[in-house]
């Protein structure tokens, strides 16, 4: 049981290039979704996942794409990176709000990926 | 905004002391969450609050929903350097989930 896994840990990227980052869960989790993280601004959602053919935008989707063919991946591409998108970007799963019962996630939460350090120059 | 503010920002403190960050909402949530995240490292879900004046512990962390279901707030007694992080609560909105600024604890041994 890996949990959540995140390729790669570090990218270097030249202004314009696209590129996906990978995650990965094999804890069959419904809700998926990547945040990114700039110091003294929290963790911010970008795209989230309430399952397998649905996604859906979150609080800065505006550059990024994401798909969701399966219950285990939820990629996320960078079309043409700009220095603005250098951050650190993690991928976070859960068991849905449906099947968790009482509130959100039950007593589960959510688990995180060790994420993906991203610099544009 | 949709965010949670926290406060403070930073937080140092000795060895043994106690430390207490806070949660707040305009609007009432329907649950919060908390997360230690460790420097270089990746959230970890600590815990959930869901009732009105809900209290949780974890050994020396104390976790409390407000009556009103607005702030929440957790408290380490006696810190010790292991609890060396930044500290995040998380709200969901329609299936959205929106994390505060976070609080960053230092313990001075």
């Amino acid at each position: 049981n890996a949990g959540v896994t995140q390729t790669p840990k570090f990218q270097v990227l030249k202004t314009g290039q696209s590129m996906t980052l990978q995650c990965a869960q094999d804890m069959n989790h419904e809700y998926m979704s990547w945040y990114r993280q700039d110091p003294g601004m929290g963790l911010r959602l970008i795209h989230y996942s309430v399952g397998a053919g649905i996604t859906d935008q979150g609080e800065v989707p505006n550059g990024y794409n994401v798909s969701r063919s399966t219950t285990e991946d939820f990629p996320l591409r960078l079309l043409s990176a700009a220095p603005s998108q250098t951050s650190v970007y993690f991928c976070a799963s859960s068991y849905s709000l449906l099947s968790s019962g009482q509130g959100a996630f039950g007593d589960y939460g959510y688990t995180f990926g060790s994420g993906t350090r991203l610099t544009v120059v | 905004g949709q965010q949670v503010m926290q406060i403070p920002q930073y937080q140092h403190v000795q060895e043994g002391e106690d430390f207490t960050t806070y949660c707040n909402s305009s609007t009432t949530l329907s649950n919060i969450q908390w997360y230690k995240q460790r420097p270089g490292g990746h959230p970890v879900f600590l815990i959930q609050l869901v009732k009105s004046g809900e209290v949780k512990k974890q050994k020396r962390l104390t976790f409390q929903f407000g009556e009103a279901k607005k702030n929440s707030s957790l408290h380490i007694t006696a810190t010790q350097t292991t609890d060396v992080g930044t500290y995040f609560c998380s709200k969901n909105n329609f299936n959205k989930f929106y994390f505060g600024s976070g609080t960053k604890l230092n313990v001075k041994p």
